[in-house]
């Protein structure tokens, strides 16, 4: 069973602060995508990496793919009380079946005013 | 767009008792799985269906049953509903786009207890 391990599993900072997620795992990945989910929704993707090193950004927040496509990280610039919520990282393994992804357990963030 | 829709967005059952979860999609997926998310424990895949007519177990099959006669529709069954079945449940979907990258696009959810 491969697993994807996040960390920190809660964060809670103040509104401005910078911030990093991490994820990582012992095998590569085809593809990793970054999803947030707010209280009583679903996930909702952000972003999706497939080559090594690669990196995006989407306003504050800058993905990242690491060269050996093993791990990504997420950061957030200036963090705002609107960024809070649960953010899941996913992989769908290489050599595996695309249209499986495998979940990390979670970052729950909290962004105070 | 409608997108994934689940229905009952809530539900109190009793031990034993059955019920099925609803699913339907409006984008044509081919694509479309059940995931049950708990406390912590990020989603666990229970089933998955690559078209109609064909499903496969996930990682926590066990208690729980899927049908796919539609393209549309992905029911999930739970026949003898246990305490350990109190979860959020989440439908979604999904197609292979152009950099073969499985985005998957989630219902808003069913929160379940059994008691």
């Amino acid at each position: 069973t491969q697993l994807l391990e996040q960390s920190p599993q809660f964060l809670s900072i103040q509104e401005g602060e910078n911030l990093t997620v991490y994820c990582n795992s012992s095998s590569v990945f085809s593809s990793l995508q970054w999803y947030r989910q707010e209280p009583g929704e679903g996930p909702v993707l952000l972003v999706t990496v497939v080559t090594g090193g690669e990196v995006k950004k989407l306003k504050r927040l800058t993905f990242q793919f690491g060269d050996a496509r093993k791990d990504s990280s997420l950061h957030i610039t200036a963090a705002q009380p609107g960024d809070t919520g649960l953010y899941l990282c996913a992989g769908a393994w290489s050599g595996g079946s695309n249209y499986k992804l495998t979940f990390g357990k979670g970052t729950l963030l909290t962004v105070n005013p | 767009n409608a997108g994934v829709t689940q229905t009952p967005k809530f539900r109190i059952l009793k031990i034993g008792q059955s019920m099925t979860l609803q699913c339907t999609q409006d984008m044509n997926h081919n694509y479309m799985y059940w995931y049950r998310q708990d406390p912590g424990m990020g989603l666990k895949l229970i089933y998955y269906s690559v078209g109609a007519g064909i499903t496969d177990k996930g990682e926590v099959p066990n208690g729980y049953n899927v049908s796919r006669s539609t393209t549309e529709d992905f029911p999930l069954r739970l026949e003898l509903a246990a305490p350990s079945q109190t979860s959020v449940y989440f439908c979604a979907s999904s197609r292979r786009d152009r950099v073969t990258s499985n985005i998957q696009y989630f219902g808003a959810g069913t929160r379940l207890s059994v008691l």
